[in-house]
Order: C-alpha cells, then sequence, then structure tokens
C-alpha cells in the first residue's frame, strides 16, 4: 500500500532558527495531512493539503503540497521551545490514516 | 467538555490477564478508530468503525476485539495480555465520508503496561 517517509527523523533547533521537515511517497497521493504530538500527548491536527502545489500558512508554519503531489514539506521559523514535538505527515485512504515515522523536534534555548 | 475521552489513561497489569479501554466520542462522527503507539512513537491503525461496522481490521490478533455498541463508543477488549501488547492505545474518531478539513480527533490515549 501506499506509504510516507519522513526526514529527518529528528531534528534539533537552536531557539530562534528555522527548520524544515519533509514527507516523501512513491505515489501520487490524494491529500495529506499533517499533525503534532507533544511529549506525553495524543496527536492533534494541524492542516491538510489536496491540491498540487498548494501552500498553507498558520503563523509560523509553511505547508506545501508538492505539484506532483508525492511530497510535502512542513517549514518552522523562528523556532520557541513550543514547537517541541514530533511531527507527522500522514496519507488518508478508505476509512485509514497512515502516519509516516515522523521528526521529533527538540529545541534548544 | 472533551471531545475524544478514553479510560483509563494507565494500565498496569500482568502477561495473561484480559483488560478493556473504552472510548466515547461526542462530535458527532461517524467513524472511530484504535491506533497503537509503540515506544519508537510509530502510530499504527488496528481498526476502522464506521456507524458501528467494522470496516477495517488491519491484522490484529484475535486477542484483540474491538466492539462499537454505538457510533459514539469503541472499545477495546485485549484477551491473554502479552508483553509486546505494551504500548500506548489512541482512540481517534473522524467523519467517515473523507470530509477531512478537521483531521482526525484523538483522545488523550491509555498507556498499557504489561509485566
Amino acid at each position: 500500500g501506499q506509504q510516507v517517509m519522513q526526514i529527518p527523523q529528528y531534528q534539533h533547533v537552536q531557539e530562534g532558527e528555522d527548520f524544515t521537515t519533509y514527507c516523501n511517497s512513491s505515489t501520487t497521493l490524494s491529500n495529506i495531512q499533517w499533525y503534532k504530538q507533544r511529549p506525553g500527548g495524543h496527536p492533534v491536527f494541524l492542516i491538510q493539503l489536496v491540491k498540487s502545489g498548494e501552500v498553507k500558512k498558520q503563523k509560523r508554519l509553511t505547508f506545501q503540497f508538492g505539484e506532483a503531489k508525492k511530497n510535502s514539506s512542513l517549514h518552522i521559523t523562528a523556532t520557541q521551545t513550543t514547537d517541541v514535538g514530533t511531527y507527522f505527515c500522514t496519507l488518508s485512504n478508505d476509512y485509514k490514516l497512515s502516519f509516516g515515522a515522523g521528526t521529533t523536534v527538540t529545541v534548544r534555548a | 467538555d472533551t471531545a475524544v475521552s478514553q479510560t483509563p489513561k494507565y494500565l498496569v497489569t500482568q502477561m495473561g490477564n484480559d483488560k478493556s479501554i473504552k472510548c466515547e466520542q461526542n462530535l458527532g462522527h461517524d467513524t472511530m478508530y484504535w491506533y497503537k503507539q509503540d515506544s519508537k512513537k510509530f502510530l499504527k491503525i488496528m481498526f476502522s468503525y464506521n456507524n458501528k461496522e467494522l470496516i477495517i481490521n488491519e491484522t490484529v490478533p484475535n486477542r484483540f476485539s474491538p466492539k462499537s455498541p454505538d457510533k459514539a463508543h469503541l472499545n477495546l477488549h485485549i484477551n491473554s495480555l502479552e508483553l509486546g501488547d505494551s504500548a500506548v492505545y489512541f482512540c481517534a474518531s473522524s467523519h467517515g465520508d473523507l470530509r477531512l478539513d478537521y483531521g482526525y480527533t484523538f483522545g488523550s490515549g491509555t498507556r498499557l503496561t504489561v509485566v
């Protein structure tokens, strides 16, 4: 079945710096969703991307869907300690959400 | 009001025991799920129910038996618990017709430890 690969697995960021995490698929995706899970918490829906080349912003977070709909990225600017957690991209089909392995972000103050 | 609530939050039990986890959602969603998250944070779907009907069973051992008495509730019963069942189990719900503008809503999780 379809799978998504996320890189990097771990991201250590200095507070105030920017970083990007990537999500790649070998097949064309109908849509992609991003979730954030804080340490000890549960996954929380961030956004869904559907259209080719789509870009959506949420404050310091910018989400992009690739033109070929085979990849997506999440860019965070001016990282804060509240950004700590694991970011998952997922693909959805047939009543099932399949998660990537996630990018776990730690922030150095 | 908690949108998706699951109980208990923590469960420590001995091998061989039988235990249940309960889940309830008040969002009016028609699809509910059980996910298992292992120690490496990998989230894997176990079951999916739409309007009380089982629609996905992802090769889960038959020691795991989900039950949905109505579309707002999805419980998970586990027989003969094994060490490898230790994980965090998340319940989730969504609109099953793929109106995913709001994504899936997850419960806070049940941390199961089998000793």
